[in-house]
């Protein structure tokens, strides 16, 4: 168990809809970091946040948006869904958002299909 | 900008055999180097990093990767495989300038045979 915690674990909606994915942090951690893996793209950085303010920017589609609340805690929004946007999307953690080789950790996932 | 390749989508081998999972990166500035694995239906689980140091790195269950700097090559072995080491890893670099986010290689999957 890493501590980082992501809710819901699986997800099916249809075209053009919107859903939110959260994550709750480890303990202690300050930035939260948003990944999707799907077959053809792999595992792609999309966006991440540090004590509230977004830190960096990755391949994240004009469709979708994040935020972290004063709690930590952060949310995946995804709108006007296509069927590629079906996928694995990760949340994870790390206790500063400098590099310094510090730990990144990795929730569970939330496996969101389109149809 | 850094990338990172994996040689070899899916590797096979037998149980107790030596594990060897190839990653080379390329990266304008010395990078940290991560191996990370992924069993079926779960997270990422860090196996091992290189930040700074020692240029031979041990990690969890036994797995241990070298940074070699004249190559920009970080391989993941095991000396002896083990059927529980049958999942998906990923090799990962990071930066400690700009974005400071992962970027990950296209990952191997490792099956082990009996």
């Amino acid at each position: 168990d890493s501590g980082v915690t992501q809710t819901p674990k699986h997800l099916i909606t249809a075209t053009g809809q919107r859903v939110t994915l959260r994550c709750s942090p480890r303990s202690g951690d300050l930035s939260v970091y948003w990944y999707q893996q799907s077959l053809d793209q792999g595992l792609q950085f999309l966006i991440q946040y540090y004590n509230g303010e977004e830190r960096a920017k990755g391949n994240i589609l004009e469709r979708f948006s994040a935020q972290q609340f004063p709690d930590l805690h952060s949310e995946l929004n995804l709108s006007s869904l296509e069927l590629g946007d079906s996928a694995l999307y990760f949340c994870a953690s790390s206790v500063m958002g400098q590099g310094s080789g510090n730990t990144i950790y990795f929730g569970e996932g939330s496996w969101l299909t389109v149809v | 900008a850094q990338s990172v390749t994996q040689l070899g989508s899916h590797v096979s081998v037998s149980e107790g055999a030596l594990v060897l999972l190839r990653c080379n990166y390329s990266s304008s500035v010395p990078p940290y180097l991560f191996w990370y694995v992924q069993y079926p239906n779960q997270g990422l689980q860090l196996l091992l990093k290189y930040t700074t140091g020692a240029t031979l790195v041990k990690g969890i269950n036994g797995f241990e990767a070298e940074f070699k700097k004249s190559e920009t090559s970080f391989h993941l072995t095991k000396p002896s495989a083990h059927m529980s080491d049958a999942a998906e890893y990923f090799c990962a670099v990071m930066l400690d300038t700009g974005r400071r986010a992962l970027t990950f290689g296209s990952g191997t999957r490792l099956q082990v045979q009996p």
